[in-house]
Formats: C-alpha cells, structure tokens, sequence
C-alpha cells in the first residue's frame, strides 16, 4: 500500500514566521520527492524538488529529505500572505513511473 | 513559453451526456497524466501514457476512457457523467519520471 501523510492543517503562522510543513511516506524505496503548492480553485505548482537525504535550498524555501526517517519537510522562511494555499507532497516510489500524493496541509499565514 | 493547455477551462454537462476534455503541451514531454480532484482531496491518478504506452489504474471506472493521437495532445473521455463525476480534472507531463508540471485543470459540473 502506497501511503503519503500528511496534517491536513489549517497551520497558521504570522507574517515573517517560518512554516514548517511535514510530510511522511511507507515505501522505503521511495526516490524522488516532490512539493506543490495549490491556491484555491487552481492546479498544483511545482515549488521544489528533492532526491538525496539533507537540505536543498531555493529562495525561501528549504526542502529537507530523511530516508532514514521517511521524512519530507518544507519550510518556508519570512512566510507572506501570498504564501496561503495547501501545499502538496507527491513521492516517487521505487518501481513505480507515477507519483503518490498526500491530501495536502493548508497554510494560512495571517498579515 | 512552454506549457501545458487544457480546454475547456470550465465544462458543464448533463448526467450521462458524454464529454471530451482535451490536454496539449508545447514541453515535448512523453508522459502525460490525467488526475481527477475533488474538493479537499489530493489529486487521483486515472491512467497516464508513457510514450505510446497506456497505463490505466486499477481503480479508474470503466466510464472513464483516453486517447493520445501523438506527444503533444491527450484526451479525456467521460463517456457517461455521473453527478459523482463533478470534479476538477488535470492533466500533468513529464520527462520520464521526473517532475511532473500541471495544466490550469478543467472544472467540470454535470447537471
């Protein structure tokens, strides 16, 4: 059974806080790693993208990968009100061509 | 730019009045997907062709069908639409099984 978590929120942050929004997955064998965002109404946007264990930074955001732990997070720094959506874990597992997605986290960050 | 195009943006029908949902990339990927996303749901995968080769998941009704004339366009076909069926339906592609870049989505309603 293929299986991606994650806490369907709402997390709410401030302005300027960091959001750190987590993500777990069951296939061990599971490669490549993926966050989408996705306002409301609209489809999901390719933010980042991880496939080795630690850190990978892009602007504000951080993706951090732990394939000891089956562990995905995003963390978004000096977090803005255009930074309120759900954001999405998609995980490509071993063997497998296609991606597995969590139901998502709403973030809400309040002015 | 490159992108991925969908028609219609929005498609109402009437219960069991077949419908046609069309995808189109200029990225020149060989993957292309379609999800069906109900509100507050992570994207459901319904089949993908990679290349030439349809992958139909195992859950995907019967309803459901897909046509890929070649690279660029893909076709979703509700054969007949049950108000169950009211979602919106995305198309996604890929190069390979690398990281896949969504369409607008087309919001369908049956009446």
């Amino acid at each position: 059974q293929k299986e991606v978590e994650q806490n369907s929120g709402p997390l709410s942050v401030p302005e300027g806080a960091i959001a750190s929004l987590n993500c777990t997955y069951s296939d061990r064998g599971s490669q490549s790693f993926f966050w989408y965002r996705q306002y409301s109404g609209k489809s999901p946007e390719l933010i980042m993208f991880i496939y080795s264990n630690g850190d990978k930074e892009d602007g504000r955001f951080t993706a951090q990968l732990n394939k000891a732990s089956q562990y995905v997070s995003l963390l978004i720094r000096d977090s803005q009100p255009s930074d309120s959506a759900t954001y999405l874990c998609a995980v490509n597992m071993k063997g497998y061509s296609t991606l597995t997605f969590g139901k998502g986290t709403m973030l809400l960050v309040s002015p | 730019d490159a992108m991925v195009i969908q028609n219609p943006r929005y498609q109402v029908t009437q219960f069991g009045k077949p419908v046609t949902l069309s995808c189109s990339q200029t990225l020149n990927h060989n993957v292309m997907y379609w999800y069906q996303q109900k509100s507050s749901q992570a994207p459901k995968l319904l089949f993908h062709y990679y290349d030439k080769d349809f992958n139909n998941e195992a859950d995907t009704p019967d309803n459901f069908q897909s046509r890929r004339p070649n690279t660029s366009f893909c076709f979703l076909d509700i054969r007949s639409p049950g108000l169950g069926d009211a979602a919106m339906y995305l198309c996604a592609t890929s190069r390979d099984s690398g990281e896949q870049f969504f369409g607008p989505g087309t919001r369908l309603t049956v009446l």
